[in-house]
């Protein structure tokens, strides 16, 4: 089974500054697809990036970016010119088609944005 | 298009009572997910559904937890009896078909057991 870890439980920053976020998954698989979901108070997960291991590019969408290093098993991402409606938690997640495209989560890190 | 539909948005229950939830997944989407959110945790996976049928009740403890998919749109989880430990969010989602893509998530139920 694949395991996702966050380590930061929480992350502050100030508006319009930049924030990265780490996350680190175990897999044996070689092809898989790693996510960046943004959970508001509302609950709705709501999908910021995804990036799939055989593209060597690095994903970006807007103000969000990812540094997905393959050997390192290490997927984080990183929020430019923060803005206050940033605020969320964000959760980093795997899946593959061996296990049949279920997602697999990880714990979850709190960002707030100070104004 | 309509988003995943859930209800009801918010349930209090004592413990040893009963419970059910009812997600509506967007139209064509053939396969739906159920998934409980502990507070401080990621979501975890409790069942996957192909159309009607059953893909992964793995994760599903069966003795107090029941979900089914009828006709393949609907699906409705239960809990009977609740204990205290099944306080969570209930997430439902649903794809176009088994992918990586097009997942969307409903807003979920926040079960709160006293």
């Amino acid at each position: 089974a694949q395991t996702v870890t966050q380590s930061q439980p929480e992350m502050s920053v100030q508006e319009a500054e930049t924030v990265t976020l780490s996350c680190t998954y175990d897999t044996s698989e070689n092809n898989y697809y790693l996510f960046w979901y943004k959970q508001p108070p509302s609950r709705q997960m709501i999908l910021v990036i995804r990036q799939e291991a055989y593209k060597q590019q690095n994903a970006t969408e807007n103000r969000f970016s990812v540094n997905f290093q393959k050997a390192a098993k290490s997927f984080s991402l990183k929020i430019s010119d923060s803005q206050l409606g940033d605020t969320a938690m964000y959760f980093c997640a795997f899946t593959s088609r061996d296990n049949d495209y279920k997602l697999s989560f990880g714990a979850g890190t709190t960002v707030t944005v100070r104004a | 298009e309509a988003g995943v539909a859930q209800s009801p948005r918010y349930k209090i229950i004592e413990k040893r009572q009963s419970v059910a939830f009812w997600c509506n997944p967007i139209s064509g989407h053939a396969t739906l997910y159920w998934y409980q959110q502990i507070l401080g945790q990621g979501p975890k996976l409790l069942i996957q559904f192909q159309n009607n049928g059953v893909v992964d009740d793995s994760q599903l403890p069966k003795d107090r937890f029941s979900a089914e998919r009828l006709k393949g749109v609907d699906s409705t989880l239960k809990i009977q009896p609740a204990k205290l430990e099944d306080s969570a969010v209930y997430l439902c989602a649903s794809s176009l078909d088994r992918t990586p893509y097009g997942y969307t998530f409903g807003s979920g139920t926040r079960l709160t057991v006293v």
